[in-house]
């Protein structure tokens, strides 16, 4: 498996606080990716980093910030969180063509 | 826009019998094309894909897809299901002029009874 580490697993937030999820790699893969994951929707891409300080957005961006400051992380912030924001974050990597997934992150915004 | 579609949401199997799984797709560039597939509480695991040459493609656990370019589709088969098959499957699309960022189906559940 692809070495990629999403932290927290699992967060309980109250709304308006921020919230920062993280993702490592340890491929030194350029290219890391964003996406929510909600029912009926499939995986929604939110923001994604072709390089270190290069990120570009997603089709659901709003509401939402990423830093990448080193090759090996990709954070994702959400400013002021809501309960639209409620769902299962995942984080994918990829050399090429082929994007690899993370375990995922259950958010819940209460 | 790019958009992929996966018109059913739960398709329903007697284990042994054989799956296919439907992915239409409408992409403004030549298309890599992927199936994924999700357990309960797990990530997604790529089963197959599909950048060029032959249409019919092999992966894994026994999967095979057809990409069929008049149609827009690439739908996924399997000759005998397995119940260790019950899962949601991801249909996605991406390419190379979009940065590799892949755009997904909605999935299809797959229930496998015996």
């Amino acid at each position: 498996d692809a070495g990629i580490t999403q932290s927290p697993r699992h967060k309980v937030t109250e709304t308006g606080t921020p919230v920062t999820l993280r993702c490592h790699q340890t491929e030194n893969h350029r290219y890391m990716y964003w996406y929510r994951q909600d029912p009926g929707h499939g995986l929604r891409l939110i923001h994604y980093s072709y390089g270190v300080k290069d990120t570009d957005k997603g089709e659901v961006s709003d509401g939402y910030s990423v830093s990448r400051s080193k090759t090996e992380d990709f954070l994702l912030t959400l400013e002021s969180a809501t309960s639209s924001q409620t769902s299962v974050y995942f984080c994918a990597i990829s050399g090429g063509e082929k994007l690899f997934f993370g375990s995922g992150t259950q958010l819940s915004v209460l | 826009a790019q958009s992929v579609t996966q018109p059913d949401i739960h398709i329903t199997v007697s284990e042994g019998a054989s799956l296919e799984l439907r992915c239409n797709y409408s992409y403004g560039a030549t298309p890599y094309l992927f199936w994924y597939v999700q357990s309960p509480g797990q990530g997604l695991q790529l089963l197959l894909k599909y950048f060029s040459g032959d249409t019919l493609v092999q992966g894994i656990k026994g999967f095979e897809a057809e990409f069929k370019r008049s149609q827009s589709s690439f739908n996924l088969r399997k000759p005998s299901v397995h119940w260790s098959d019950a899962a949601e499957y991801f249909c996605a699309v991406g390419a190379k002029e979009y940065g590799n960022k892949l755009v997904f189906g909605a999935g299809t559940i797959l229930r496998v009874k015996s």
